[in-house]
């Protein structure tokens, strides 16, 4: 299955801890984008990549979250010294080019104790 | 601000039968793509079916097609011959060519098919 990976499926930290979450494009796939979901609520956009290269951040919050795509390995999404706030579903998605179809991964639950 | 609204929280429809789902969206592009996405219980996110803005014809992909009224900024999802498996949660997304390459969701709606 070539599909969008991403772990872990579920993710426990306490607050203060750091949260890492991966995310693997689909073959041939060198476009990223990360969403956050609430409880209840729709998908947010946080942050698109580019190998190497952050293309748009607009939704990421300013402080405590970072998002790196290297030019080997998977993109990661980080947040530091995580707060109860920060509990929702993160999805990955990726893309072929630039304004293609995105097609998601199965999210990384993060429950924040 | 772009937005998307799905205004059903809830819909519930019988096996076999046929349901829509409603969805409006608010953008001052005249270039957009619009999404239907589905999310059944193991909350994987599913591409159902796409739409250009450019194009007049409504997609369709088997049992699944859209209503889309571009001057009334309406993209309704219409499932035919429904089933057990269609169950989920179905948002509504469009994508702007001028605006970045983000997503907007709308809150989604959450069809329960009965038997």
């Amino acid at each position: 299955n070539a599909g969008v990976m991403q772990n872990p499926r579920h993710l426990v930290r306490r607050r203060g801890q750091e949260a890492r979450l991966r995310c693997s494009p689909m073959k041939g796939h060198s476009h990223v984008y990360w969403y956050r979901q609430l409880p209840e609520e729709g998908l947010k956009f946080m942050v698109y990549l580019q190998k190497e290269n952050i293309i748009d951040e607009s939704g990421m919050p300013k402080e405590r979250f970072s998002a790196e795509f290297p030019k080997e390995g998977p993109s990661i999404l980080r947040i530091q010294q995580v707060v109860r706030g920060d509990s929702a579903a993160y999805f990955c998605a990726s893309s072929r080019g630039a304004g293609e179809t995105q097609y998601f991964g199965p999210g990384t639950r993060l429950l924040v104790l | 601000a772009q937005t998307v609204t799905q205004s059903q929280p809830e819909m519930s429809v019988q096996e076999a039968e046929t349901v829509t789902l409603s969805c409006t969206y608010d953008t001052s592009e005249s270039d957009y793509y619009l999404f239907w996405y589905k999310q059944p219980p193991s909350r994987q996110m599913i591409l159902v079916i796409r739409q250009e803005a450019y194009k007049q014809q409504n997609a369709t992909e088997n049992r699944f097609s859209v209503n889309f009224q571009k001057a009334a900024k309406s993209f309704s999802l219409k499932i035919s011959d429904s089933q057990l498996g269609d169950a989920a949660m179905y948002f509504c997304a469009y994508r702007t060519l001028n605006s970045g390459y983000a997503l907007n969701f709308g809150k989604g709606t959450s069809l329960l098919v009965t038997p």
